[in-house]
């Protein structure tokens, strides 16, 4: 399986402020996805990442407020822009392992005051 | 579009005895299904998933599933509880195996009885 890790995995940041969340993946990987779980929630997607190309967003994310690099094929960032007390979440990345099989990092909790 | 539905967001079983976590799903498209565990401050671990080979499907830790197209369900069980299996339990669908996103359900969480 894939050994994924992030950056930070935890931070608590003031309103309007940003945050850069890094996923490092220890082999290369095609895709990458960012997810969003919030307090009590399930996971929801934000966004599909692959190397060589612009992020895939779904309905209700934008690139202004999530923009993502995928600058290498083991690599991904995810920044939390222009913060709310929304955005308190836990922000997890996964990885297409192929066999069709996903794979996730350990996550970043984020709050936001 | 697809969707997952898990039927009680909260599980009791006493230890020893049989663990059902229930998960129907809605696709368009021959789906592919995962159950992903996620014990307390930590990410999700995958059970077992389907991908259009054997309907029964075995996973980690005694873990197994059923895929029931007719249903469309995709039931998680476990003969014997253990009180290390207390965690929230994600059923999660997806039409490219795990080259797609995945549409999750809303969790199960898990309680052990001792």
């Amino acid at each position: 399986s894939a050994v994924i890790s992030q950056k930070p995995s935890r931070d608590i940041c003031q309103r309007g402020t940003s945050l850069t969340i890094q996923c490092q993946v220890d082999s290369q990987v095609t895709m990458m996805f960012w997810y969003r779980q919030q307090p009590g929630q399930s996971l929801t997607l934000i966004a599909t990442a692959n190397q060589g190309s612009e992020a895939t967003y779904e309905s209700g994310f934008v690139i202004d407020k999530f923009p993502i690099s995928r600058p290498n094929l083991t690599f991904s960032t995810l920044t939390v822009s222009n913060m709310s007390p929304e955005d308190s979440s836990i922000y997890l990345c996964s990885v297409d392992w192929g066999q069709d099989t996903q794979y996730f990092g350990p996550g970043t909790r984020l709050t936001v005051l | 579009a697809q969707s997952v539905t898990q039927l009680g967001s909260h599980v009791s079983v006493s230890e020893g005895a049989l663990v059902l976590l229930r998960c129907n799903y809605s696709s368009s498209v021959p789906p592919y299904l995962f159950w992903y565990v996620q014990y307390p401050n930590q990410g999700l671990q995958l059970l077992l998933k389907y991908t259009s080979a054997a309907t029964l499907v075995k996973g980690i830790n005694g873990f197994e599933a059923e895929f029931k197209k007719s249903e469309t369900s995709f039931h998680l069980t476990k003969p014997s509880a253990h009180m290390s299996d207390a965690a929230e339990y994600f059923c999660a669908v997806s039409s490219g195996g795990g080259a797609d996103g995945l549409t999750f359900g809303k969790g199960t969480h898990l309680i052990i009885q001792p």
